[in-house]
């Protein structure tokens, strides 16, 4: 049982390009989540989706877009990377929305 | 949004029991209390959670006060593997962008 799959593990990027993170679960989540956690700090939430077709803001939604065209899939894009969004991004996903998460082992991004 | 506040750091002996406290008092009758943790370098793991009643798994108890404005995870024989960062949380029926994740405590278990 893979769970939840991030995409890649390590990237970096220069300021101004743009890429897109894949977050794939096995479980059949209606609800699934993208977030970024900053060095010494706690997880930020920056955008989710309660179902298939769907996506709504986060936290700190700002400089990313995300799209859910399959329920098993939630892609997470920046369009033009700027330094202050080198972080490590984890995807989740939950069955409901109060229920337990399951999180994937995460992405480290650096952009210089 | 309702918010959790968690002490920054404690410690525990290995094999004896950890009391994790968190407080949450502008809870909402519509949050569930969450709680994970996160070992270096992976992603967060659920370790239990409930509404009102105090809950046990195998991996820890959560014990839930009357006002729900405090809850207390509790290991009931610290292992040097539960060392992490351990996140209190809360997760709302009814919307599933309230579940902000504060700074958690950093959890030191000494042989």
């Amino acid at each position: 049982n893979a769970g939840v799959t991030q995409t890649p593990k390590f990237r970096v990027l220069k300021t101004g390009q743009s890429m897109t993170l894949l977050c794939a679960q096995d479980m059949n989540h209606e609800y699934m989540y993208w977030y970024r956690q900053d060095p010494g700090m706690g997880l930020r939430l920056i955008h989710y989706s309660v179902g298939e077709g769907t996506t709504a803001k986060g936290e700190v939604p700002d400089g990313y877009n995300v799209s859910r065209l399959k329920k098993q899939n939630f892609l997470l894009g920046l369009e033009s990377a700027a330094p202050s969004q080198t972080s490590v991004y984890f995807c989740a996903s939950s069955y409901r929305r109060n229920t337990e998460a399951f999180f994937g082992q995460g992405t480290r991004l650096t952009v210089v | 949004d309702a918010k959790t506040t968690q002490p920054n750091s404690m410690e525990s002996n290995e094999e004896e029991p950890v009391h994790l406290p968190c407080n949450h008092s502008t809870i909402s009758g519509t949050d569930y209390i969450h709680w994970y943790r996160q070992l270096p370098s992976q992603g967060p793991e659920y370790v239990i959670h409930g509404l009102t009643s105090n809950v046990n798994n195998r991996m820890a108890s959560l014990a839930i006060a009357e006002d729900r404005k405090s809850s207390t995870l509790i290991l009931h024989r610290a292992t040097l593997r539960d060392a992490a960062v351990y996140y209190c949380i809360l997760r709302d029926e009814w919307s599933a962008g309230k579940s902000t994740f504060g700074d958690g405590t950093t959890l030191t278990v000494k042989p």
